[in-house]
Formats: C-alpha cells, sequence, structure tokens
C-alpha cells in the first residue's frame, strides 16, 4: 500500500515537445505529492509539488496534474528542452508516513 | 547558502567491512534524512534525525545505523559490508520534521561499492 507506480521508465521527445509521466498511489492518507528531478552526478533537486486539495499546479514549464478519486498524478513538461533530459521521480508522503516513498523514475531524453 | 554535503564522495570497501559517511546539512536546517539509491530499487527510505533523536526508520537489518549531533550534522554506518549495500546513499535535510512538511534538499551522494 505505500508503493508509488511511475511510468514509463523512459521517455524519448523531440525538442519543444510534450513529455508527460504518471504516478499512481494506493495510500489515500498520502497529502505531499512532490516531483524531483535527477541529473547524472547528482542528487534529486525538487521540481514541483502539489498537495490534494488543487488538481492542477503549474510552475514555468512543468505542471502537476492530480486525479484524487483515481489516486494519480502526472507531470506535464511543455516544450521540452534537451537540458530537461534527466531522471524525474515522483514521490509521496503524509504527516503520519514520515518517509518519501519513490516511484521508480522516468528517464527522459530530449533530442535537439 | 551552501548545500548539503556529503563526504567522501566514493568509496571502495570490501565485504564484511563498515563504513561511514558524513553529512553536513544546509545551516539551519534541524531535520537529517538518508537515503539509498540503486538501480534495482530505486531510492530508499533509511531513516531520519531531528535534534540528535532518530525520528523514523525504513526497513533495513540492524546493520544500517545512524547518528546526529548537536550541530545537525550526521553520520550513517554500515556495518558488516554486503555486496548488495553497493549503492549511492543520499542525504537530504530540511527546516521541519517530516517531509510533507517542505522541501527536502538532497546532497550529491556518496558512492558506495563493496567488494
Amino acid at each position: 500500500q505505500q508503493q508509488v507506480k511511475q511510468s514509463p521508465q523512459s521517455l524519448i521527445v523531440q525538442k519543444g515537445g510534450i513529455s508527460i509521466i504518471n504516478c499512481a498511489y494506493e495510500n489515500t492518507a498520502f497529502d505531499y505529492f512532490p516531483w524531483y528531478q535527477q541529473f547524472p552526478g547528482k542528487g534529486p533537486a525538487l521540481l514541483i509539488a502539489i498537495r490534494p486539495d488543487v488538481s492542477e499546479k503549474k510552475e514555468g514549464r512543468f505542471t502537476i496534474s492530480f486525479n484524487k478519486s483515481a489516486k494519480q498524478f502526472s507531470l506535464h513538461i511543455m516544450d521540452s528542452q534537451p537540458g530537461d533530459s534527466a531522471t524525474y521521480f515522483c514521490a509521496a508522503t503524509s504527516g503520519s508516513a514520515r518517509q518519501l516513498t519513490f516511484g521508480s523514475g522516468t528517464q527522459l531524453t530530449v533530442l535537439p | 547558502k551552501a548545500g548539503v554535503t556529503q563526504t567522501p564522495r566514493y568509496l571502495i570497501k570490501t565485504r564484511g567491512q563498515q563504513v561511514t559517511l558524513s553529512c553536513s546539512p544546509i545551516s539551519g536546517h534541524r531535520s537529517v534524512s538518508w537515503y539509498q539509491q540503486t538501480p534495482g530499487q530505486g531510492l530508499q527510505f533509511l531513516f531520519e534525525y531531528f535534534s540528535e533523536t532518530q525520528r523514523n526508520k525504513g526497513n533495513f537489518p540492524g546493520r544500517f545505523s545512524g547518528r546526529q549531533f548537536s550541530n545537525s550534522r550526521s553520520e550513517m554506518n554500515v556495518s558488516t559490508l554486503e555486496l548488495g549495500d553497493s549503492a549511492l546513499y543520499l542525504c537530504a535535510s530540511s527546516l521541519a520534521l517530516g517531509p510533507n512538511t517542505g522541501e527536502l534538499f538532497f546532497g550529491e551522494g556518496s558512492r558506495l561499492t563493496v567488494l
């Protein structure tokens, strides 16, 4: 019940295209859903996060869509750039869980 | 403002040895969490320390331990190393206890190879 399932495992997008990464969770107690971006040789860095009281959050080219009834959330990267090429992790947690449960990661490659 | 600093960045050990990894959090951050990252298991939570006390522990054997000092710096120790302990060990700091209270700032990790 603590799992967060992430897909796809890898994604190749042309420059300027839209990248979409999906995650699903089971634990209805989760109340904080961050996305992390990780470049090779670096630690993950917070990209954007959402709480279940809103269905969408946008920050620049990055948007989280959240569907509470379906227990799914997704990351949309608009106008994808080669510099966006990285591994993206969704995660979920709650006050009682006290730890981040990460998805398995999506390796995004944006072709120039 | 300096980020999270982890030392050493790379180390090689042999089976049966022990290892100690160090983490200096961002100044003012009192919570330090540790995560293990491997290709097969992904990112898994090890433990979280706040005000020198372990507040939460993940599903890892007792060979994995940690501590936090009064200046919030933290160390983790792995005893009797096994081949499967080869991983990137990531430290993350935050202002408050619990990851749902705000952003976790990760260090670049300590890459441990066990031969």
